[in-house]
């Protein structure tokens, strides 16, 4: 069965820094497309970055672009979302999505997602 | 910045029929995803690329993409359809965009 379970969530203080994780089982990760998504409490889902397949495209929100990196290791079947200069509206459950195997498919497969809080 | 605009709630009664629109400029040139996201749960994509129903998905959803305006569709609605809804597109400029999402009552 396909699998994305998150770590790495936590407290952490304004302007601090934390990395999540995305540990993927259950199908051949680096085939396929990935995305982190969030969502702050009782609000909407927001789109924060994509990488590829190979890695070699990279897209980023503007809410977080410069503040936040993607990247992704096939090796181990991780993906991987750097962190850094966080501020309060950072809050959110964070959660990674595969994207299907065909051209322009949607996300079909979410991880249980993993709480960052950002509070002094 | 592209923008999909969607109601923030709708109320039905059990066994009628909800709809659910999601606006934005030029939608009928993109592909629409619908997600479902129960409470306390992760999001469900109910609806691929327009009008596709994802295995496991029953077959009381459907949507339509035409215009500005996608419409998710659910006929004889559940009291376990009750959930937020939210809509997805890709746009060039932006990436991945979602809606705000619609919360579906059903009582």
């Amino acid at each position: 069965d396909v699998q994305l379970v998150e770590s790495g969530g936590g407290s952490v203080q304004p302007g601090g820094s934390l990395r999540l994780s995305c540990a993927a089982s259950g199908f051949t990760f680096s085939l396929y497309e990935m995305n982190w998504v969030r969502q702050a409490p009782g609000k909407g889902l927001e789109w924060i970055s994509y990488i590829s397949a190979s890695g070699d495209v990279i897209e980023y929100a503007a809410s977080v672009k410069g503040r936040f990196t993607i990247s992704r290791d096939s090796a181990t079947g991780s993906l991987f979302l750097q962190m850094s200069s966080l501020r309060a509206e950072d809050t959110a459950v964070y959660f990674c999505a595969r994207e299907g195997n065909d051209v322009q498919d949607g996300f079909d497969f979410w991880g249980q997602g993993t709480l960052v809080t950002v509070s002094s | 910045s592209y923008e999909l605009t969607q109601p923030p709630s709708l109320s039905v009664s059990p066994g009628q029929t909800a709809s659910i629109a999601c606006s934005g400029d030029g939608l009928e040139s993109k592909y629409t995803y619908w997600y479902q996201q129960k409470a306390g749960q992760s999001p469900v994509m109910v609806i691929n690329k327009d009008t596709k129903r994802p295995s496991g998905i029953p077959d009381r959803f459907s949507a339509t993409n035409s215009g500005n305006t996608a419409t998710l569709t659910i006929s004889g609605t559940q009291t376990l359809d009750e959930a937020d809804y939210y809509c997805q597109a890709w746009d060039s400029k932006t990436a991945w965009v979602f809606g705000g999402g619609t919360k579906l009552t059903v009582l």
